[in-house]
């Protein structure tokens, strides 16, 4: 079966323009999760949804960041007003449950110029 | 809270000899441990995890991990390097008490030397 999937797979944009980014999760899984890799470091969690729960936004860095879950499958990242320390590869996983593995797409590489 | 460290940003083996990768975490309830491999300009792929099983952890290619509660760690190893190996390895940990949400280190990168 088909894996997580995210798109664009590059995206450049100019400071101050907001951005969607978006993830397909492998059908079935019912955690979804973003994470933040910038160059030369580790994941930084960004914002994970369970099933119908309310998502536990905790990781998300300000309020220029949001994400909505639709119908418990595609999720979309929303980056408002972007600044160039935004720029990073943007990584989505999923699983099965909540205490399953991770699979992960390929990500999205943000560049703000 | 869990945290999780590990030692060495980079480390360099030569081809066929014994890959360590070191990995240090906290947490106050016992954890889930994971260790994922990154290739150039691929995902997160997972090589292992220990779940409370077995101590001494198979995964993908050859590798393996130890879960040693006294010493906190979880280190990765492979009797005998491959130039495949080359990519950059994380270890994360999970708990109950965070969402199993999984806390990364910050990577090591692994370099081959033939």
């Amino acid at each position: 079966g088909a894996g997580v999937s995210q798109s664009p797979s590059n995206k450049v944009t100019e400071k101050g323009k907001d951005v969607e980014l978006r993830c397909d999760p492998i059908s079935g899984h019912t955690a979804l999760y973003w994470y933040r890799q910038s160059l030369g470091q580790g994941l930084e969690f960004l914002i994970y949804f369970q099933g119908n729960s309310a998502p536990d936004k905790s990781g998300l860095p300000s309020d220029r960041f949001s994400a909505e879950r639709t119908g418990g499958s595609v999720s979309t990242l929303t980056i408002q007003r972007t600044q160039q320390e935004d720029s990073a590869v943007y990584l989505c996983a999923s699983s099965f449950d909540r205490t399953g593995e991770q699979f992960f797409g390929p990500g999205t590489r943000l560049t703000v110029l | 809270a869990q945290s999780v460290t590990q030692l060495g940003s980079h480390v360099s083996v030569s081809e066929g000899a014994l890959v360590l990768l070191r990995c240090n975490y906290s947490s106050s309830v016992p954890p889930y441990l994971f260790w994922y491999v990154q290739y150039p300009n691929q995902g997160l792929q997972l090589l292992l995890k220990y779940t409370s099983a077995a101590t001494l952890v198979k995964g993908i290619n050859g590798f393996e991990a130890e879960f040693k509660k006294s010493e906190t760690s979880f280190h990765l190893t492979k009797p005998s390097a491959h130039m495949s190996d080359a990519a950059e390895y994380f270890c994360a940990v999970s708990a109950p008490g965070s969402n199993y949400q999984l806390i990364w280190g910050a990577g090591t990168k692994l370099i081959i030397k033939p």
